[in-house]
């Protein structure tokens, strides 16, 4: 049974600072990793996804990196803004497409920028 | 498109009351999921269906909760009868084989 954890549970930074997220799984059979941002009150709003085969995604500020064969992804943070504050969660989904996105999440990372 | 739809946005309801979620996925999309989400157990998958056939349903946490979904842009997930420890926020998504796109959830309150 697939396993995700996620370090820190939470982190606070001062802005313009530059974090890191850390993602790890137990399984590494994965079909794909996915990052979501979730803000209070709100659904999950999905920020990157990385399948299988590649090894990292970027998006403006953010990059997401998959290794596989250590069962782990980071995500990347460059330039941390307040607005950035929110709750990251990191998904993964089991190990072949006719299980579509059937997604197992971590508990996520509280992140709290400072002005 | 309007991403995925969910209502209501917010329900409470007295214990033993029925309550039904409803959900619209994102046109096109062949899979559909429900989620619950408490601070405790973090986000759990119920139930997900491939072209609205029910795939997995062994998330359901007993046989008060069903759900099905009728045709391809829409689904529910119902409760009955309802109890206390039913309080957490459901959420649908919707997926076409990769990334999951979520819907703004259902917060139901079981008093």
């Amino acid at each position: 049974k697939q396993e995700v954890t996620q370090i820190p549970a939470a982190l606070s930074v001062p802005e313009g600072e530059n974090l890191v997220l850390n993602c790890s799984f137990t399984d590494s059979a994965i079909y794909n990793l996915q990052w979501f941002r979730q803000d209070p009150g709100k659904g999950l709003t999905s920020l990157l996804l990385i399948q299988s085969s590649q090894r990292e995604q970027t998006s403006g500020r953010l990059n997401a990196s998959l290794d596989k064969s250590s069962g782990r992804s980071t995500l990347y943070i460059a330039a941390s803004q307040p607005g950035d504050s929110a709750t990251y969660l990191c998904a993964t989904s089991a190990g072949s497409m006719e299980y579509g996105n059937k997604l197992v999440f971590g508990a996520g990372t509280i992140l709290r920028v400072k002005s | 498109d309007a991403g995925v739809i969910q209502s209501p946005r917010h329900e409470v309801t007295e214990m033993g009351q029925e309550v039904t979620l409803r959900c619209k996925p994102i046109s096109g999309h062949d899979y559909l999921f429900w989620y619950r989400q408490t601070m405790m157990r973090g986000l759990e998958l119920l139930i997900y269906f491939n072209n609205n056939v029910p795939i997995d349903d062994s998330g359901m946490p007993e046989d008060r909760f069903s759900a099905k979904m009728p045709n391809a842009s829409f689904s529910t997930l119902k409760i009955q009868p309802s109890e206390p420890r039913d309080s957490a926020v459901y959420f649908c998504a919707s997926s076409l084989s990769t990334e999951a796109f979520f819907g703004q959830g259902t917060r139901l309150t079981v008093v």
